[in-house]
C-alpha cells in the first residue's frame, strides 16, 4: 500500500506556480521522498527527490518539512505541458516503489 | 545514450494465452523492475530483478514470472491470461549499487480479449 496521501486533483493557471502537497506521516529515517509525473499513457517521468533538505533542479523544487511528515512539489511557472498525474512516493534503499493514485494537475490557459 | 526501451508497444491476446514482454535498461543500469498499471490507477509493483535473480516481488500470482539476462535486459512473462491482465506494463531500470533513481520506459499496452 502507498505510504503517501495526495489530493485527487488540482488546477493551476498557466504561468503561475503549482504547489502540489503530499503527506507521508509514517516516513522512516532512511526513506526518500520521490516525485514522478505521468503524462497521458506515457511512462512515469522522474522529477526530483530528497531526504531531509529542500532540493531544486531544472524542473521543480521540493520542500520537505522539518519533521519530514509532509512535502510540497513546486513547479515555478506551470505550462500547459505540465498537465499530468503527479505521484509522490516514499522509498527506501531497496527501491520498492509503491504508487498511490497521485494528483491530477490541470494547467489552464 | 538510449533510455529504457520496451517492446512491443502494443499487443492483443486472447484469454488463456501466454505473453512475453521485453525491456532493455538504461545504459549503466543493472536493476530492472516491472509494474502493471490498470486504467485510471497508479502503477503496481510486480517484481524486481538484479544479478539475474528476482530480488523482490509484489502481490502478483505465479502466472507472472520474469527473467534477467547477463546484459541486464529483462523479460516479463504472463501465463494463462485473464481479461483483468489488460493494462499498461511498465519497466523501470536503476543502479542498485549506486542507489540511483529508477527511470521508466514508455510501456507496453496489453489488451486481453
Amino acid at each position: 500500500d502507498a505510504k503517501t496521501t495526495q489530493p485527487t486533483s488540482m488546477d493551476c493557471a498557466e504561468g503561475r506556480a503549482a504547489n502540489l502537497p503530499c503527506n507521508h506521516s509514517t516516513i522512516s529515517g532512511n526513506e526518500y521522498v520521490y516525485w514522478y509525473r505521468q503524462i497521458h499513457s506515457q511512462g512515469p517521468q522522474y522529477i526530483i527527490h530528497g531526504l531531509k533538505n529542500n532540493e531544486t533542479n531544472e524542473m521543480a523544487s521540493l520542500i520537505i518539512t522539518e519533521d519530514r511528515k509532509s512535502s510540497t512539489l513546486i513547479l515555478p511557472h506551470a505550462t500547459l505541458r505540465d498537465t499530468a498525474v503527479y505521484y509522490c512516493i516514499v522509498i527506501s534503499y531497496n527501491n520498492d516503489m509503491r504508487f498511490g493514485a497521485g494528483t491530477r494537475l490541470t494547467v489552464k490557459p | 545514450d538510449a533510455g529504457v526501451t520496451q517492446s512491443p508497444t502494443h499487443l492483443i491476446k486472447t484469454r488463456g494465452q501466454q505473453v512475453t514482454l521485453r525491456c532493455s535498461p538504461k545504459s549503466g543500469h543493472d536493476t530492472v523492475s516491472w509494474y502493471q498499471q490498470a486504467l485510471g490507477q497508479g502503477p503496481q509493483f510486480i517484481f524486481q530483478y538484479y544479478e539475474e535473480e528476482e530480488r523482490q516481488r509484489g502481490n502478483f500470482p505465479d502466472r507472472f514470472s520474469g527473467h534477467q539476462f547477463p546484459n541486464y535486459s529483462s523479460e516479463l512473462n504472463v501465463n494463462a491470461l485473464l481479461l483483468g491482465d489488460s493494462a499498461l506494463y511498465l519497466c523501470a531500470s536503476s543502479s542498485l549499487a549506486a542507489q540511483e533513481t529508477q527511470y521508466f520506459g514508455p510501456g507496453t499496452r496489453l489488451l486481453v480479449l
